[in-house]
């Protein structure tokens, strides 16, 4: 599985934009890119995904570089709630179908008030 | 909708004791898996399976076995307790394709003394 590179942490101040780096070099063409966020004593919940396009959802954008070897989580006002470990994760079943989920280390992120 | 459910919520065990982590999904997704997270750190892959009747190894299979009677259930068990298996486990489950999401249950803390 091609792997994503994450800062360990980072740090926002509350209603203000977060934009959370990923970079992930080894990218194959059929890599969905996916982000996952897991607060704290919980299990990790689904934020976004992209193949090759931007993309929005109502908890998050999603900017993918154009050679695809980085993309961006980006959370247009962080609240509290929003202070998690995120996750960026490359998913390709391809005609494998092998089902894993691999998970890094991910990016802490603390949101000040 | 219950979703993905983990029992028990904590566990303490001996040294050397056995026992079995339940998951059940109520989503009729094909895909399960289970992962340990340990503090401070990110999910393990600890074996997943692909369907009824098929399982394989992750990242981390060893002391633990799993098996997948029903599209339902897949449990976790764990042989002969170890405190190095002292961790939060999490089952997750998922339709096939790299586009979809994962859900995951709440956990299970699990002491081995």
């Amino acid at each position: 599985d091609a792997k994503t590179t994450q800062p360990n942490s980072m740090e926002s101040n509350e209603e203000e934009p977060v934009h959370l780096p990923c970079n992930h070099s080894t990218i194959s063409g059929t890599d969905y890119i996916h982000w996952y966020r897991q607060l704290p004593s919980q299990g990790p919940e689904y934020v976004i995904h992209g193949l090759t396009s931007n993309v929005n959802n109502r908890m998050a954008s999603l900017a993918i570089a154009e050679d695809r070897k980085s993309s961006t989580l980006i959370l247009h006002r962080a609240t509290l709630r929003d202070a998690a470990v995120y996750y960026c994760i490359l998913r390709d079943e391809g005609s494998s179908n092998t089902g894993k989920l691999i998970f890094g280390q991910g990016t802490t992120l603390q949101v000040k008030p | 909708n219950a979703g993905v459910t983990q029992t028990p919520k904590f566990q303490v065990l001996k040294t050397g004791q056995s026992m079995t982590l339940q998951c059940a999904q109520d989503m009729n997704h094909e895909y399960m898996s289970w992962y340990r997270q340990d503090p401070g750190m990110g999910l393990r892959l600890i074996h997943y399976s692909v369907g009824a009747g098929i399982t394989d190894q992750g990242e981390v299979p060893n002391g633990y076995n799993v098996s997948r009677s029903t599209t339902e259930d897949f449990p976790l068990r764990l042989l002969s307790a170890a405190p190095s298996q002292t961790s939060v486990y999490f089952c997750a489950s998922r339709p096939p394709g790299s586009y979809t999401e994962a859900f995951f249950g709440q956990g299970t803390r699990l002491t081995v003394v």
